[in-house]
């Protein structure tokens, strides 16, 4: 039980396109989902809290306007990394809880390059 | 300012020896404590919470409030327990928001 599923797992795309990653919770409701980006051989990093219906709650240094976070429903929520740049080139993860005392469940993370 | 440390980057042993890993946290109030490990080409889990009070595999940590620690332990190291181990913490208030360690690579050689 508690599966998280991202996708895509991999993509690459040209400088300035707009990007979407997906995370959803596949057998439970996710009150809040949480992305985190995680550079090569450094920690996970979080960018922002997301509560279904809501608006996102970004971490000091992360753009808003940038990194763009929907959570329509209590399974999914969606990372649009807008205006891409070489430097937005990172893993990103995504993850889920159903409950304030509940853990985190993370999905299996989408590499982002930029060329 | 609340930060989680993790010392060791990488942690070598032979299969059989004892391992410990540690994790040291800075927090003003009373955070939970968790152990999450990550296996080659799999996604991140869930080990330990220390509110849990329990063993998992082998491991346990113990909640250290004076030293502010909480560090892992196995008794006898394994060789599938090579993994990325990321030691966490969460606040209360909020939604629980997740601070990670920077991680350590427990390497179990035969």
């Amino acid at each position: 039980g508690a599966v998280v599923s991202q996708h895509p797992s991999w993509v690459i795309c040209k400088s300035g396109t707009s990007v979407k990653i997906e995370c959803r919770s596949l057998d439970f409701q996710a009150t809040t989902m949480f992305w985190y980006r995680q550079f090569p051989k450094q920690s996970l990093m979080l960018m922002a809290t997301s509560n279904e219906g809501s608006k996102a709650t970004y971490e000091q240094g992360v753009e808003k306007d940038k990194f763009l976070i929907n959570h329509a429903s209590l399974t999914l929520s969606t990372l649009t990394v807008t205006s891409a740049h070489p430097e937005d080139s990172s893993f990103y993860i995504c993850s889920a809880k159903w409950g304030g005392n509940q853990p985190q469940h993370f999905g299996d993370g989408t590499r982002l390059s930029i060329l | 300012a609340q930060r989680v440390t993790q010392p060791e980057k990488l942690l070598s042993v032979f299969k059989g020896a004892p391992v410990e890993l540690k994790c040291n946290y800075s927090y003003s109030g009373s955070p939970e404590l968790f152990w999450y490990v990550q296996y080659s080409r799999q996604r991140l889990q869930l080990l330990l919470r220390h509110i849990s009070r329990e063993s998992i595999k082998g491991f346990t940590a113990d909640l250290n409030k004076g030293e502010t620690s909480f560090h892992l332990k196995k008794p006898f190291a394994q060789e599938e327990d090579s993994a990325m181990y990321y030691c966490a913490l969460s606040g209360s208030g909020g939604y629980n928001k997740l601070i990670f360690g920077a991680g350590t690579r427990l390497a179990v050689h035969p």
